[in-house]
């Protein structure tokens, strides 16, 4: 069964600073891996999707790793704002579907 | 280009009613599914689909139902709605290995 958990579960930072989140997976035979964006009371935007052959994606200020063999993925947040303050969850294919981690509740403060 | 439609924002029902939550889809992804997502808590599939006519239960499907008589619509029928139904309810599509597209999501509360 593919068990994905995410560190740390809640993470405050001043504006301006690099940070990671952290995400991992029990069965590393995926074929993508995909991290979201939620803000409260919103629905899941999708934020990178980095395919099985890929080892990362960037968007802008985002940059997300796949590291299949250790079973682990990670967001990068460059140059933080308080815009950035949200949940983010990654999520990983298993047979049909996907299962998501529960997520890291990020606030930046100004 | 909608993406992924869902019907209603917010519902409030009695114990024992019943409803339907809407879900519309314009991309022509032939992969559906419903999620209940509880305050804290992750995400939990409820049902799926994979293509019109075929559906298949996910992991929390008890008091659920679900139709994909059309590639763009699934509905997620509740029957009987009890207070431990009150959540968040989204419906997300896919194509193939190009990843999700989330509905903006129904609040449902059962009281």
């Amino acid at each position: 069964k593919q068990e994905v958990t995410q560190i740390p579960a809640a993470l405050s930072v001043p504006e301006g600073e690099n940070l990671v989140l952290n995400c991992s997976f029990t069965d590393s035979a995926i074929y993508n891996l995909q991290w979201f964006r939620q803000d409260p009371g919103k629905g899941l935007t999708s934020l990178l999707l980095i395919q099985s052959s890929q080892r990362e994606q960037t968007s802008g200020r985002l940059n997300a790793s796949l590291d299949k063999s250790s079973g682990r993925s990670t967001l990068y947040i460059a140059a933080s704002q308080p815009g950035d303050s949200a949940t983010y969850l990654c999520a990983v294919p298993y047979g049909q579907n996907f299962v998501f981690g529960p997520g890291t509740r990020l606030s930046v403060l100004p | 280009n909608a993406g992924v439609t869902q019907t209603p924002k917010f519902r409030i029902l009695k114990i024992g009613q019943s409803m339907t939550l809407q879900c519309t889809q314009d991309m022509n992804h032939n992969y559906m599914y419903w999620y209940r997502q509880d305050p804290g808590m992750g995400l939990k599939l409820i049902y799926y689909s994979v293509g019109a006519g075929i559906t298949d239960k996910g992991e929390v499907p008890n008091g659920y139902n679900v139709s994909r008589s059309t590639t763009e619509d699934f509905p997620l029928r509740l029957e009987l709605a009890a207070p431990s139904q009150t959540s968040v309810y989204f419906c997300a599509s896919m194509a193939g290995s190009y990843g999700y597209t989330f509905g903006s999501g129904t609040r449902l509360t059962v009281v």
